[in-house]
């Protein structure tokens, strides 16, 4: 069974960091890009990153680049989201997601929230 | 960026009735391997998206077959064949043929 569970989110205030983590089982990990995906209150989908399983090559939304950073460990089946330079707009539930282009199984999200 | 629009944005349904989505994009959605990267997602209240279909047409396994997809190039729907309360929930297109893969702004299907 599939499972992606995310941890990390929290009350940061503006400028400040935080790094999701999303640790998967039941799938072999490496073979997979894996990504992020948000949703601020009340509103619908945004995809925020995606990393390649293949050769780890690495995708940003333009409102998060220069600020966001993806990543993974494969030896851990962990993939991470280090954010910098926060910011309100960037409020939302975070949700780690298997796969890409046709991305199958998500988490249940961690919330993030920006404010002073 | 690709723009999906989705119509209905809200669809009052009647148990037993069929509804139907559509979502058109910007853009067409073949990529270049000649897969056309369309997804559809449910999202219950209060839970996270699951996805129906992929690649236009394709069930997810557990997806009851009252659910189908269709469409191509820049059109696309997602149809109930008849819509049961467990269907109550917002449902988004997604394409994945160009980054930023992007979503519809949701349709809210309510009874």
């Amino acid at each position: 069974e599939v499972q992606l569970l995310e941890s990390g989110g929290g009350l940061v205030q503006p400028g400040g960091s935080l790094r999701l983590s999303c640790a998967a089982s039941g799938f072999t990990f490496s073979t997979y890009s894996m990504g992020w995906v948000r949703q601020a209150p009340g509103t619908g989908l945004e995809w925020v990153s995606v990393i390649s399983g293949f050769d780890g090559k690495t995708y940003y939304a333009d409102s998060v680049k220069g600020r966001f950073t993806i990543s993974r460990d494969n030896s851990k089946n962990t993939l991470y989201l280090q954010m910098n330079s926060l910011r309100a707009e960037d409020t939302a539930v975070y949700y780690c997601t298997k796969g890409g282009r046709t991305t199958d199984y998500w988490g249940q999200g961690t919330l993030v929230t920006v404010s002073s | 960026d690709v723009v999906m629009t989705q119509s209905p944005l809200s669809l009052p349904v009647t148990l037993g009735q069929p509804a139907s989505i559509s979502c058109r994009s910007s853009l067409s959605l073949v990529h270049s391997d000649g897969n056309t990267y369309l997804n559809w997602f449910q999202q219950r209240p209060g839970q996270s998206p699951r996805r129906l279909i992929y690649k236009v047409s394709n069930r997810d396994s557990g997806v009851p077959d009252r659910f189908s997809g269709s469409g191509s190039g820049t059109d696309f729907t997602l149809k109930i064949s008849r819509v049961e309360a467990e269907d109550v929930g917002v449902y988004y297109c997604m394409q994945g043929t160009l980054w930023p893969y992007t979503f519809g702004q949701g349709t809210k299907v309510e009874i």
